[in-house]
């Protein structure tokens, strides 16, 4: 399966304690993104790689969230002192930007997520 | 001004009918426009996308129509089958940043047989 894979699929913690998720993109692909997203709404922007470079953080992460991508392949997102808050489902996905003629085009592949729940 | 607007939340469809999800932007550079399918516990899967320089788009039994001076967009699934029941997102970015995307809320679908 060429696809994007994040592993854990699932996990249940305790308030306090440290969690790590990691995505593996699609091997070509050069841009990453993490999405977090809450039962009954859209997935929302956390923060995104190009290559091993992370370019921006939305104020969705918080300073006990940590995201790297340290050799520009997969990448992990880290919740320190989790909350219950923190429960979601966090997606990664990844894109490669071509050119169609003139415009450029990026269409980004999600994949099947970690589901947090923090007890 | 980032936020994509999506109704409505739900939709009910007897099967062989049209289903109808619309989306509203503000942001004005916003120039890629993603539909995502979505079923419980899995990842979002893309449907299919238009840029604002067209007015439709179609593939298959899914049509993207564009309305760029209202700054609004549709999704219509023609001939809706039961296996089309799932939540369905619109989705918008700019090439002139960072290339995220702004989800709208979603639209959960049921195809009744």
């Amino acid at each position: 399966d060429t696809g994007v894979s994040q592993d854990p699929r699932h996990k249940i913690t305790k308030r306090g304690q440290n969690v790590t998720f990691r995505c593996d993109p699609i091997s070509e692909h050069n841009r990453l993104y993490w999405y977090r997203q809450t039962l009954g709404q859209g997935p929302e922007f956390l923060t995104y790689f190009q290559n091993e470079a992370q370019l921006e953080k939305s104020r969705l992460l918080s300073d006990r969230f940590s995201a790297e991508r340290p050799k520009g392949s997969f990448s992990t997102l880290e919740i320190q002192r989790t909350e219950q808050g923190d429960s979601a489902m966090y997606l990664c996905a990844s894109s490669l930007g071509t050119f169609r003629g003139p415009r450029y085009q990026e269409t980004q592949y999600f994949g099947p997520g970690t589901r947090l729940l923090v007890l | 001004q980032q936020q994509v607007k999506q109704s409505p939340q739900s939709l009910i469809v007897q099967k062989g009918g049209i289903s109808i999800i619309n989306c509203a932007y503000e942001n004005t550079a916003f120039d890629y426009f993603p539909w995502y399918q979505q079923f419980p516990g899995k990842g979002p899967a893309l449907l299919i996308a238009i840029r604002p320089d067209v007015s439709e788009k179609k593939e298959g039994r899914f049509t993207i129509s564009f309305n760029k001076s209202a700054k609004q967009f549709s999704l219509h699934i023609m001939d809706s089958q039961p296996g089309d029941s799932a939540t369905y997102f619109c989705a918008a970015s700019s090439v002139s940043g960072t290339y995220k995307y702004i989800f709208g809320t979603g639209t959960r679908l049921k195809v009744l047989a």
